[in-house]
C-alpha cells in the first residue's frame, strides 16, 4: 500500500469546472511535489513545497493553484483547463535533510484527469 | 549530454536472464541520481539514491553503479522474474537539499517473458 494517497483516482471536468486534487501523507515528510506526466513521457515537476511553502514553480499557469494548508496535505486547485491539461498528476513527498543527493520520493497513485 | 537519457526504451528479457540498462546525465554540477521502478497501475517505487562516483548499491537481485565523471549510471538485474516487470526510471537531481528538483528520463520499460 502506498503511504501518499491520492484522491480522486479518476477526474472528469469541463473546461469551466473548477475541481481540486488532494494528496495526504503522514510519513512526518516536510517536502511535497507535484507531477504531470502525459502518454509515454517521463513525470515533470510542476510545484515543491518545503516546510508548507512554496520553493518551486516551474512556470506552471495559473489555472494550476497549489496549496499546503499544514505538513501532511497538499492540495492542487484546478480552474478553466484546457484538453492539453489531461494526464497523470503525480503527487510525491520527502524529508527535508541536509545531506547530499536529497532523499528518495514516497509517490501516490497518481489522479488521473480528462479535461472534455 | 543536457538532459536525462535512457536507453533502451524497451527490453524484453526471458526469465531467469539477467539484464541491464544506461541512464545518461549531465556530468556537471552533479548532486545525485536516482532510481525507480515503476509498476503499471502502481506508484513509482524509489530503488536506489546515489550520490559519489564510483557508487555502488544493491538491493535484493537489482544492482545499480555510478559514474559522474562521464555522466552515467547502470541498473542491472540478475535473474530476472515476471514481478521485474515495470518501467525502470532515473531522475537527475538539480538544485540542494530542500527543494530537490528531480529530472526524470523516459524511463526504460522491462518485461519479463515466463
Amino acid at each position: 500500500d502506498t503511504e501518499v494517497t491520492q484522491t480522486p483516482k479518476h477526474l472528469v471536468m469541463g473546461m469551466t469546472n473548477k475541481k481540486s486534487l488532494k494528496c495526504e501523507q503522514h510519513m512526518g515528510h516536510r517536502a511535497m511535489y507535484w507531477y504531470k506526466q502525459k502518454a509515454k513521457k517521463p513525470p515533470e515537476l510542476m510545484f515543491v513545497y518545503s516546510y508548507e511553502k512554496l520553493s518551486i514553480n516551474e512556470s506552471v499557469p495559473s489555472r494550476f493553484s497549489p496549496e499546503c494548508p499544514n505538513s501532511s496535505l497538499l492540495n492542487l486547485h484546478l480552474h478553466a483547463l484546457q484538453p492539453e491539461d489531461s494526464a497523470l498528476y503525480l503527487c510525491a513527498s520527502s524529508q527535508v535533510r541536509m545531506v547530499q543527493g536529497g532523499q528518495p520520493q514516497h509517490f501516490g497513485d497518481g489522479t488521473r484527469l480528462s479535461i472534455l | 549530454i543536457l538532459n536525462v537519457e535512457q536507453s533502451p526504451q524497451s527490453l524484453h528479457v526471458q526469465e531467469g536472464d539477467s539484464t541491464n540498462f544506461t541512464c545518461s546525465f549531465p556530468s556537471s554540477n552533479f548532486y545525485a541520481l536516482h532510481w525507480y521502478r515503476w509498476e503499471t497501475a502502481k506508484s513509482p517505487e524509489a530503488l536506489f539514491v546515489m550520490t559519489l562516483n564510483g557508487d555502488e548499491k544493491k538491493k535484493g537481485r537489482i544492482s545499480a553503479t555510478l559514474n559522474t565523471k562521464e555522466g552515467y549510471s547502470y541498473l542491472y538485474i540478475k535473474g530476472s522474474q515476471p514481478e521485474d516487470s515495470a518501467t525502470y526510471l532515473c531522475a537527475f537531481m538539480k538544485g540542494r537539499w530542500g527543494a530537490q528538483k528531480l529530472v526524470f528520463g523516459q524511463g526504460t520499460r522491462l518485461t519479463i517473458n515466463p
